[in-house]
């Protein structure tokens, strides 16, 4: 079982829709939940961080946590052309960032 | 916000020679960098961390003889590929700061072995 999964993809929504992101963990004292975008040949950029259960919004973006299942998600409204790329997440576990192997999003005119 | 530079962007050897890849934090003092690869469509895959005036700690399947990882100051970190090879030829990008704190990545190296 790998740490971090998430579905490679892609996903594809068009433009306007609400695209979701999941991500499921395996070490269950994992506290701290990182989405990332990355653009193709670009270094990732953090996008939200959760650690409480429930959800987190900001903009546009929703993380939701629900420790008890071990999965994260993430919400993306309006999806918009420029949203386009590959969502990341990543779990701290055993002291190290671990990284999922990305969900890429294509987002639809 | 903090920023972590990384040099060169691209880079393109011969294989059987060496890289090395810099990252310097301009507004803070890193006193841990992290290294990762990437391989197309894959994860990052965590490498090493390397803490300023200490040996790297690498990760399970990473040669250190053939990455070489320096952390000298608080603002430069290092990761030398030697004697690359075809198989090295990879993302690679570091990430300063704490690891509770939001991440800052360099911009990355994307590294061509011929």
């Amino acid at each position: 079982q790998k740490e971090v999964e998430q579905n490679s993809g892609p996903l594809s929504v068009p433009e306007g829709a609400i695209a979701s992101l999941n991500c499921t963990y395996s070490d269950r004292g994992s506290q701290s939940f990182f989405w990332y975008r990355q653009y193709s040949g670009k270094s990732p950029e953090l996008i939200m961080f959760i650690y409480s259960n429930g959800d987190k919004e900001d903009g546009r973006f929703t993380a939701q946590l629900n420790k008890a299942s071990q999965y994260v998600s993430l919400l993306i409204r309006d999806s918009q052309p420029s949203d386009s790329a590959t969502y990341l997440c990543a779990v701290i576990q055993g002291g190290k960032l671990i990284f999922g192997q990305g969900t890429e999003l294509s987002v639809k005119p | 916000g903090a920023v972590v530079s990384q040099h060169p962007s691209w880079v393109i050897c011969k294989s059987g020679t060496s890289v090395k890849i810099e990252c310097r934090s301009l507004d803070f003092q890193a006193t841990t960098m992290f290294w990762y690869r990437q391989f197309p469509k894959q994860s990052l895959m965590l490498m090493a961390t390397s803490n300023e005036g200490s040996k790297a700690t690498y990760e399970q399947g990473v040669e250190k003889d053939k990455f070489l990882i320096n952390h000298a100051s608080l603002t430069l970190s290092t990761l030398t590929v030697t004697s690359a090879h075809p198989e090295d030829s990879s993302f690679y990008i570091c990430r300063g700061g704490g690891l509770f704190t939001e991440a800052f990545f360099g911009q990355g190296t994307r590294l061509t072995v011929v």
